[in-house]
C-alpha cells in the first residue's frame, strides 16, 4: 500500500528556534498533501493544504508566517515552525493524496515537537 | 452546532464484545464517510469508507451510514485487545475550495481488555 514517512519522528528545540518537518510519499506521487496538528486526546485539526508547485492554503486561524509550508516536488512537503514557542508543542501529522482515488489520504506516522 | 459530533467515550469492553462507535454530522454535502484507527503516537490509518447509505462489511468491521438521519456507525464484532486504539470518524467533500479536505470527529478511545 501507499506509504508516507515523516522526519524526524521526535524533536526537541529551544524557544525561538525554527524546526523543519519533512513529509514524503515513498511509493506514489502526491499531488496534494495536508498538515494536521493534534493535541493529546484530541482530534486532528487541519492546518493547511499544499499542492505541488503552488502556495499552501491555510485554515482560518493558522499563521502563515509561523508555519511555513513548501511542496517542492510530488513526493516531498515540508513544514517549518518558525520562532517556536512552548505552545507550539504538539503532534504534527501529514497526509498525502494522489493515489488512484480522490478520497483516500495516507497518513504519516507523525512528528512529536517539544519546545522548551 | 459542530459539523461533526462523535461519542467521546472512552469505551472499555471485554474481549469478544461487540463495540458500537457513532458519529453525527450536519453537512449534507459530505460525500464519503470514513473510519480511521489511530494507535497511540501514530498516524491514523483508514479502516473503512463508504459513500452510500446502508451497511458495508469487512471482516469483523461493519460501517453503517444513514444519510437521512446524518448518522454513521462502526461496529466491531468479536473485539480483540489489538483493537484498542482511538477511532475517528471522518467526512469528505470533493468540491469547491474544500476539495479533498477531511473533517474529523473528536475520536473515541477504545480499550479491549482480555
Amino acid at each position: 500500500g501507499a506509504v508516507v514517512s515523516q522526519h524526524p519522528s521526535r524533536v526537541i528545540c529551544k524557544s525561538g528556534t525554527s524546526v523543519k518537518i519533512e513529509c514524503r510519499s515513498l511509493d506514489f506521487q502526491a499531488t496534494t498533501m495536508f498538515w494536521y496538528r493534534q493535541f493529546p486526546k484530541q482530534s486532528l485539526m487541519l492546518m493547511a493544504t499544499s499542492n505541488e508547485g503552488s502556495k499552501a492554503t491555510y485554515e482560518q486561524g493558522v499563521e502563515k508566517d509561523k508555519f511555513l509550508i513548501n511542496h517542492a516536488s510530488l513526493t516531498l512537503s515540508t513544514l517549518t515552525v518558525t520562532s517556536a514557542h512552548p505552545e507550539d508543542s504538539s503532534f504534527y501529522i501529514c497526509s498525502a493524496n494522489g493515489g488512484t482515488t480522490n478520497y483516500e489520504q495516507y497518513f504519516g506516522p507523525g512528528t512529536r515537537l517539544t519546545v522548551t | 452546532q459542530k459539523e461533526v459530533e462523535q461519542d467521546p467515550g472512552p469505551l472499555s469492553v471485554p474481549e469478544g464484545a461487540i463495540v458500537s462507535l457513532n458519529c453525527t454530522y450536519s453537512n449534507s454535502a459530505f460525500q464519503y464517510f470514513m473510519w480511521y484507527r489511530q494507535y497511540s503516537r501514530k498516524g491514523p490509518e483508514l479502516l473503512m469508507y463508504t459513500y452510500s447509505s446502508g451497511n458495508k462489511e469487512d471482516g469483523r468491521f461493519t460501517a453503517q451510514v444513514d444519510k437521512s438521519s446524518k448518522y454513521i456507525s462502526l461496529f466491531i464484532r468479536d473485539s480483540q485487545p489489538s483493537d484498542s486504539a482511538t477511532y475517528l470518524c471522518a467526512f469528505l467533500f470533493l468540491g469547491g475550495t474544500s476539495y479533498g479536505k477531511l473533517t474529523f470527529g473528536q475520536g473515541t478511545i477504545l480499550t479491549v481488555h482480555p
